[in-house]
């Protein structure tokens, strides 16, 4: 089956920097990848997500991008700010008989220092 | 939209308790999962469904768990007994296309 690498686990950074996470996945046949944010007592909330036949997609101060051939994807946010402390996964949609189910990554503890 | 609807939020119980969580997916969604997070394993897909069929189960820790969804607005997921090991949050998602929704999640702690 499908399985994510998410790295770092941990992440810390000054307030309007930006802010790198990194993910990759084993099955060539997953095509499609989306992004949660979840902050503190709430569900994951999709923040952006990418299809496995578009390479790059921004929103506003995030922006994903998708490497097929070495099978990773990264979301950058630009210009941090501390309402962007979360913890935020990454995960691939899986082709074949898993189809239908996400598999995520470990999660990225990101802090934003004001 | 209301979003994907669990109850209880939070629950607190004994061992070998009966324990039962509600999830009320998005209206039109024809798949629904349920999750369990917790820190040391992180997010564990349980069960899905696709058209109130269960599809893939593989994720079921135990017997002690099990899951059904009767129609198309509702699903339930059950544990019987209770242990202390179960202790975590318990989110429910849907989704009609790609984009899978969560609902709030539902906290159970097991005494």
């Amino acid at each position: 089956g499908e399985n994510v690498e998410q790295h770092p686990s941990t992440l810390s950074v000054q307030e309007g920097d930006s802010a790198v996470i990194k993910c990759t996945y084993s099955d060539s046949a997953s095509n499609y990848f989306p992004w949660y944010k979840q902050e503190l007592g709430k569900g994951p909330q999709l923040i952006i997500d990418i299809r496995s036949n578009v390479g790059e997609k921004k929103d506003q101060r995030i922006a994903v991008t998708l490497n097929k051939t070495a099978k990773h994807f990264s979301l950058h946010i630009t210009e941090t700010q501390p309402e962007d402390s979360a913890v935020y996964f990454c995960a691939a949609k899986s082709g074949g008989t898993s189809y239908g189910k996400l598999t995520f990554g470990q999660g990225t503890i990101l802090t934003v220092h004001p | 939209d209301a979003g994907v609807i669990q109850s209880p939020r939070h629950e607190v119980t004994e061992m070998g308790q009966e324990v039962t969580l509600r999830c009320k997916p998005i209206s039109g969604h024809d798949y629904l999962f349920w999750y369990r997070q917790t820190m040391m394993r992180g997010l564990e897909l349980l069960i899905y469904f696709n058209n109130n069929v269960p599809i893939d189960d593989s994720g079921m820790p135990e017997d002690r768990f099990s899951a059904k969804m009767p129609n198309a607005s509702f699903s339930t997921l059950k544990i019987q007994p209770s242990e202390p090991r179960d202790s975590a949050v318990y989110f429910c998602a849907s989704r009609r296309t790609d984009t899978q929704y969560f609902g709030p999640g539902t906290r159970l702690t097991v005494l």
